[in-house]
């Protein structure tokens, strides 16, 4: 069974702060990974995501997230924090079935 | 290029009706997923369908919940009877996927459902 543990249900940073929300994940199976992001009123649309290859992923407005199977964690990062991205952020996990398992979302608030 | 489109919106109704969610995937995606959000439980898949048919509906809570995919363009949920605590978002996703692979989801941008 896959799972996904998001570490925080809140995380607030000032305006160009660094932003690190946190994603462990439990796989029988080597994983596929993902990072959705969610604004108000709206579905969810993708960051980036993990398949294979190599384990530092670049996305969307400047995110990005490391593959690390030692620690089964697959952190999201942006140097420097904008307005723009306060919204709520979820990791997912899939495998080699066509099902995605989400965390339960982290709220990320940026504070000028 | 139209994404996953959701209807309705928003729907208010009385606890005992019945309800029904519609979705129109991404055309050339072959897998829909239902998904249900609430504040309490986060995302929750109720059921998935590859090519038309349903792989899992273990997510499904009970009877009163059913899910159809009758052709490629169109799924829809229905809740019947209806309960206060169905109240929630529920989100429709489409992706493509080749065997053995899990690809991108694509979501709508989900119905609101409030059962009085």
């Amino acid at each position: 069974a896959q799972s996904v543990t998001q570490l925080g249900s809140h995380v607030s940073v000032s305006e160009g702060a660094l932003v690190l929300l946190r994603c462990n994940y439990s796989s029988s199976v080597p994983p596929y990974l993902f990072w959705y992001v969610q604004y108000p009123n709206q579905g969810l649309q993708l960051l980036l995501k993990y398949t294979t290859g190599a384990t530092l992923v670049k996305g969307i407005n400047g995110f990005e997230a490391e593959f690390k199977k030692s620690e089964t964690s697959f952190h999201l990062t942006k140097p420097s924090a904008h307005m723009s991205d306060a919204a709520e952020y979820f990791c997912a996990v899939g495998d080699n079935t066509d099902k995605l398992i989400f965390g339960t979302g982290t709220r990320l608030q940026v504070f000028p | 290029d139209a994404g996953v489109i959701q209807s309705p919106r928003h729907e208010v109704t009385e606890m005992g009706q019945e309800v029904t969610l519609r979705c129109k995937p991404i055309s050339g995606h072959n897998s829909l997923f239902w998904y249900r959000q609430t504040m309490m439980r986060g995302l929750e898949l109720l059921i998935y369908f590859n090519n038309n048919v349903p792989i899992d509906d273990s997510g499904m809570p009970e009877d009163r919940f059913s899910a159809k995919m009758p052709n490629a363009s169109f799924s829809t949920l229905k809740i019947q009877p209806s309960e206060p605590r169905d109240s929630a978002v529920y989100f429709c996703a489409s992706s493509f996927n080749g065997p053995g692979a899990a690809g991108e989801l694509f979501f709508g941008e989900g119905s609101r459902l409030t059962v009085l």
